[in-house]
């Protein structure tokens, strides 16, 4: 079956240092991946997208990075702040026609950063 | 605010009364979806739009369930006889179908089914 699988327990790390989430997939081909932050009662809001010939991508303080091989991206933030704190969630298009028909999400992993 | 937005934000209704939501896509947008999400899940695939003609309907939108998008701009979703396994949050996003897109989502709507 397809799935795609991220810690499900909240990640807590200190204020300065980076923060490390893991996306899974099987029995996917995605043309690209997609992540989304989202904060308590709101709509998620899109950060990133890689694409499948794409190694890494990098933002300011966030870099993601896609193995199609082992089926797995990993999404970084450097030098977490507090304001950091929320789910991220990654995403990507099920039909892999690369024209967004819909996307399918995983369950998110929440990030909490302390001072 | 140039942004997706949907009404209501909040719905309380009891058990077998139908509700409506409304969402408005950014006005260039020719895609539109909707998303339901419950509490500690990603948000699940419903259905989509491209203008006003629906492309795509998850197995998940039983016979209750019903949107439309008339003239391709805002969006209504409809749930007839609502169940307490309908309460979530009702996520509306919008894009355009040039090719990879990233997705603008609303705020939602948080149903609650008593």
């Amino acid at each position: 079956s397809q799935k795609i699988e991220q810690n499900s327990e909240a990640l807590n790390i200190q204020e300065g240092k980076t923060a490390t989430l893991t996306c899974n997939y099987t029995n996917y081909s995605p043309a690209y991946l997609q992540w989304y932050r989202q904060d308590p009662g709101r709509g998620p809001v899109f950060l990133l997208l890689i694409r499948e010939n794409e190694k890494e991508k990098r933002k300011e303080r966030l870099k993601v990075t896609f193995d199609t091989t082992l089926k797995q991206s990993l999404f970084h933030i450097t030098a977490s702040q507090p304001a950091d704190s929320a789910t991220y969630l990654c995403a990507l298009d099920p039909s892999n026609t690369g024209t967004a028909s819909k996307l399918t999400f995983g369950t998110g992993t929440r990030l909490q950063v302390t001072l | 605010d140039t942004g997706v937005s949907q009404n209501p934000r909040h719905k309380i209704t009891k058990r077998g009364q139908n509700v409506t939501f409304r969402c408005d896509p950014i006005s260039e947008h020719n895609r539109l979806y909707w998303y339901r999400q419950t509490l500690g899940q990603g948000p699940e695939f419903l259905t989509y739009f491209q203008n006003e003609a629906q492309l795509e309907k998850s197995r998940l939108l039983s016979d209750r369930f019903s949107a439309e998008r008339p003239k391709g701009s805002f969006s209504t979703l409809e749930i007839q006889r609502t169940e307490q396994g309908d309460s979530a949050m009702y996520l509306c996003a919008s894009t355009l179908s040039t090719g990879i897109e990233t997705q603008y989502f609303g705020p939602g709507t948080r149903l609650l089914v008593l």
